[in-house]
């Protein structure tokens, strides 16, 4: 079993519209959750991070963790064309412990 | 912000010649910086990380004689690719480390493309 699951997609949503992404993981020593938003031919970057289970949100986006499911989300509201990229969620134990990426989730925003 | 310049931003060598990949933390000192791989439609593959003033610590199967890494300084990481094949190539990319409340955040730079003839 995989340290971390990621549905890979592609996932392609009109304007406008709802988007989740997920990842599920196994380990229960993970404590820190990321979201990275990749471009084509880019280095990811950072756009969300989290500590304890609940939502957090920052501007349209919303991640969400549940530690007792050891699931995580991604929600971005009002999704548009510019957020077509792949995104990658991350995961570790605390410290300068490895990081552990999911495989991403290419996400396509038709306009 | 954090901001991690990495350069070449795209690199095309003859099998056989080596290639240097730079990595430099900007406006923060960087005591630990990661190596990654990336192929196509598949996630991060890390590849060791570097350690400033110590050795690099490589990951399970990563040919630490073939992917030279040297972290000279507090801002500088280098990745060199000795005796480049067609089967390096691949997008590599570097971040470094920044503990925000205990979160191992990592900056990425804008990744190398490295073809090899």
């Amino acid at each position: 079993q995989k340290e971390v699951e990621q549905d890979p997609g592609p996932l392609s949503v009109p304007e406008g519209a709802i988007v989740s992404l997920n990842c599920t993981y196994s380990n229960s020593a993970f404590q820190y959750f990321m979201w990275y938003r990749q471009y084509s031919r880019k280095g990811p970057e950072l756009l969300m991070y989290t500590y304890s289970s609940g939502n957090k949100e920052d501007g349209r986006f919303t991640a969400q963790v549940d530690k007792s499911s050891k699931y995580i989300s991604l929600f971005i509201r009002d999704s548009q064309p510019s957020d077509s990229a792949t995104y990658l969620c991350a995961i570790h134990s605390g410290g300068y412990q490895k990081v552990t990426f999911g495989t991403g989730t290419k996400l396509q925003v038709i306009p | 912000g954090a901001v991690v310049s990495q350069h070449p931003s795209w690199v095309i060598c003859k099998s056989g010649t080596s290639v240097k990949i730079e990595c430099r933390s900007l406006d923060f000192q960087a005591t630990t910086m990661f190596w990654y791989r990336q192929f196509p439609k598949q996630s991060l593959m890390l590849m060791a990380t570097s350690n400033e003033g110590s050795k690099a610590t490589y990951e399970q199967g990563v040919e630490k004689d073939k992917f030279l890494i040297n972290h000279a300084s507090l801002t500088l990481s280098t990745l060199t690719v000795t005796s480049a094949h067609p089967e390096d190539s691949s997008f590599y990319i570097c971040s470094a480390s920044l503990q925000r409340s205990g979160a191992n955040v990592l900056t990425f730079g804008a990744g190398s493309r490295l073809t090899v003839l």
